[in-house]
C-alpha cells in the first residue's frame, strides 16, 4: 500500500529537549515536504527536498533542521523546541517530474512544547 | 509574494443544495493550481490539478475550473459525506514551493 508514514503521532515534550519527527515514503518519491497546520494560518511549508542530498526552505523554517540521506526519508528535527512549534505538523512526498503539486500527505504529528 | 485567500472561511449547505467555493491568487508564473480535501484529524487528500486557465477537472459531484486570477470548486447536489475543509495550493514556475490557503470548511446538512 502506498502511504507516508510519519512517527511519532503524538508528543509531549518541554522547551530544550531536542526531538526528531520522522518520515518514510514507500512510493519512491523524488519531492518530500514538512508542513506545520495551525488554527487560523493554515498549511505552512517549512522545508521541502527535491532529491537527495537537496534541501531547501519553505516560509517558516526557523528553528527547524532536515536531512535528505536516502531518498525515502526526511526527517525533521527540533533542535531546542519552544512553545512557539507546538503544531499539527504534516510529511508530505509527491513525483516531481510527472505530478509536482500531487501530495501524497502522511497522518500528521500533533507535536505539543510545554 | 505569492498568495492564495479562498473563500468563504466556512460553508453551511443543505444536502443538495449546489454552491461553488473560490481560491484566488497571486504568483508569477504559475506552474499549478491543485485542490485538496481534509478530513478532520486526517492529512489532506489530493483531488485536482488545474495548469492552464480554460482547464476543467470533474470528480463524482465536484469540478473544477481555472481561470487567469482564480479558480472555483464547483460541488453540484452535494451530500453530508462532501462535508470536510477544502484546500487550494500552487507553484510558481520559478521554485518548488507549494503554498496553500487557508481553506473552506464545508458542512453539508442532512
Amino acid at each position: 500500500e502506498a502511504q507516508v508514514t510519519q512517527n511519532p503521532r503524538y508528543l509531549i515534550t518541554v522547551t530544550g529537549k531536542k526531538l526528531t519527527v520522522t518520515c518514510s515514503q514507500n512510493m519512491n518519491h523524488e519531492y518530500m515536504s514538512w508542513y506545520r497546520q495551525d488554527p487560523g494560518l493554515g498549511l505552512r511549508q517549512i522545508y521541502y527536498s527535491m532529491n537527495v542530498e537537496v534541501t531547501d526552505k519553505g516560509d517558516v523554517p526557523e528553528g527547524y533542521k532536515v536531512s535528505r540521506k536516502e531518498k525515502r526519508n526526511f526527517p525533521l528535527i527540533l533542535e531546542s523546541p519552544s512553545p512557539n512549534q507546538t503544531s499539527l505538523y504534516f510529511c508530505a512526498s509527491s513525483r516531481v517530474l510527472e505530478r509536482p503539486g500531487e501530495l501524497f500527505f502522511g497522518e500528521g504529528s500533533r507535536l505539543t512544547v510545554l | 509574494e505569492d498568495q492564495v485567500t479562498q473563500s468563504p472561511e466556512a460553508l453551511r449547505l443543505q444536502e443538495g443544495e449546489s454552491s461553488s467555493l473560490n481560491c484566488s491568487y497571486t504568483v508569477s508564473g504559475l506552474r499549478g493550481l491543485f485542490w485538496y480535501r481534509q478530513d478532520p484529524g486526517k492529512g489532506p487528500e489530493f483531488l485536482f490539478t488545474l495548469y492552464s486557465a480554460g482547464e476543467e477537472k470533474e470528480k463524482e459531484r465536484l469540478k473544477a475550473t481555472l481561470t487567469k486570477k482564480e479558480s472555483f470548486l464547483h460541488i453540484t447536489a452535494p451530500k453530508p459525506e462532501d462535508s470536510a475543509t477544502y484546500l487550494c495550493a500552487v507553484q510558481a514556475n520559478r521554485d518548488d514551493k507549494i503554498i496553500f490557503g487557508k481553506g473552506t470548511r464545508l458542512h453539508i446538512l442532512p
